[in-house]
């Protein structure tokens, strides 16, 4: 099961910063969390990822609260390319094999 | 980013043969491949864990005999639908672990839709 949950949808306006939430309660001390965004009929992309402290690159900034209990993906300026499912997913150790289990993730409409 | 290549992107069968999906990683190493199926409006569904050298591991509910995967080199893994029936009709979606650095990224193929007629 996953062990993430995520808004089903959200709207941002164009140019705005879009905030992804996303909640993982259940996190163990040494799992990271992974964001990938898929656009329709394509194979996920890598956004970002983290462990403990707060992330940047080209792409995004994520957030991820002193207890590690939800983080926040920020896309400072949101264009219409961002249209997208995002995805939140924490990499869990299973049988000594590290699994990816995707949640339902948040269906992302940048409006013009 | 690395890169991770599927082949073939489409392909349309008839019911009762079998289809063979490749997976590779085309500038990296990957000793660990994932294989994903996807639904229309669903999220990603994972199927089974391929190794290098050694058997898959199939989630819950897979069947082992009806999706085969092998991975028999550091940058292939494929996954054989055998005896394929219009319910098998999906996207699939392979993924490979890049260990270049501590937090082992995933990287996603393309994906393959596959339509059982």
């Amino acid at each position: 099961d996953a062990k993430t949950t995520q808004p089903p949808s959200m709207d941002c306006a164009e140019g705005r910063a879009a905030n992804l939430p996303c909640n993982h309660s259940t996190i163990s001390g040494n799992e990271y969390v992974y964001w990938y965004r898929q656009i329709h009929s394509q194979g996920p992309q890598y956004i970002i990822h983290g462990l403990k402290n707060n992330e940047t690159n080209e792409m995004a900034s994520l957030i991820i609260t002193e207890d590690r209990k939800s983080s926040t993906l920020i896309l400072p300026h949101a264009t219409l390319r961002d249209t997208a499912v995002y995805y939140c997913i924490v990499r869990v150790l299973t049988s000594g094999t590290y699994k990816y289990i995707f949640g339902t993730g948040t269906r992302l409409k940048v409006l013009a | 980013g690395a890169v991770v290549s599927q082949h073939p992107s489409r392909v349309i069968c008839k019911s009762g043969t079998s289809v063979k999906i490749e997976c590779r990683s085309l500038d990296f190493q990957a000793t660990t491949m994932f294989w994903y199926r996807q639904f229309p409006k669903k999220s990603l569904m994972l199927m089974a864990t391929s190794n290098e050298g050694s058997k898959a591991t199939y989630e819950q509910g897979v069947e082992k005999d009806k999706f085969l995967i092998n991975h028999a080199s550091l940058t292939l893994s494929t996954l054989t639908v055998t005896s394929a029936h219009p319910e098998d009709s999906s996207f699939y979606i392979c993924s490979a672990i890049f260990t270049g650095t501590q937090s082992y990224e995933q990287y996603f193929g393309p994906g393959t839709r596959l339509t059982v007629t």
